[in-house]
């Protein structure tokens, strides 16, 4: 079965600090891959998607992430933080073919000290 | 443009009641689905649609039903509520054509069965 992992389950930061979020999928064939963020009492929000092309995303608020075929990772990334970031990030795939479904990471626990 | 609007926002239950979440969409989306999320184990689906008349099962339907009589409208039914089934409710809609599959997430349910 798909899945989907988030190695960093919390993470804190001091504001201006570098991000960088893993996650690997597990699954061969062709993927959407997603970033979703969720501030706190928020619902979950779209960072940035990967169908096809260039492998370097860039989404909203300074994030990007890189789609590494070779390595089954969409990394999330962001060169200096604000505490406004302070939020769950969750990495996503859907299968472009079939019932779309979406397979979610468990999330990581972003804190920036401000 | 609502997006995906899900009623009640906080819900609180006594073992054994039923209650049904309501979600709707106003974007003519296909697919919607139902996930809960609970610490730690990020979202997890219980049901899905893709389009009206048909649902399937997802990670976790135990205990819940659902039914997609419209497009635009996916309620989740909680049949004989157990504590287990406290969690955070997110309902979510996508497009299947276009090959722009991004997920559009309702502001969420908040259910504590005591």
């Amino acid at each position: 079965a798909q899945s989907v992992s988030q190695h960093n389950h919390h993470v804190i930061l001091s504001e201006a600090a570098s991000l960088e979020l893993g996650c690997n999928y597990s699954y061969g064939g062709t993927v959407n891959l997603f970033w979703y963020v969720q501030y706190p009492g928020q619902h979950l929000q779209l960072l940035l998607k990967y169908f096809s092309g260039d492998p370097l995303v860039k989404g909203i608020k300074g994030f990007e992430a890189e789609f590494i075929k070779s390595k089954f990772s969409f990394n999330l990334r962001k060169p200096s933080v604000q505490w406004s970031d302070t939020a769950e990030y969750f990495c996503a795939v859907n299968l472009p073919s079939g019932t779309y479904k979406y397979i979610f990471g468990t999330g990581t626990r972003l804190k920036v000290l401000a | 443009n609502a997006g995906v609007t899900q009623t009640p926002k906080f819900q609180v239950l006594k073992t054994g009641q039923s209650m049904t979440l309501q979600c709707a969409q106003d974007m003519n989306h296909e697919y919607m689905s139902w996930y809960r999320q609970d610490p730690g184990m990020g979202l997890r689906l219980i049901h899905y649609s893709v389009g009206a008349g048909i649902t399937d099962q997802g990670e976790v339907p135990n205990g819940y039903n659902v039914s997609r009589s419209t497009t635009e409208d996916f309620p989740l039914r909680l049949l004989s509520a157990a504590p287990s089934q406290t969690s955070v409710y997110f309902c979510a809609s996508s497009s299947r054509t276009g090959g722009d599959t991004e997920a559009f997430f309702g502001q969420g349910t908040r259910l504590t069965v005591v």
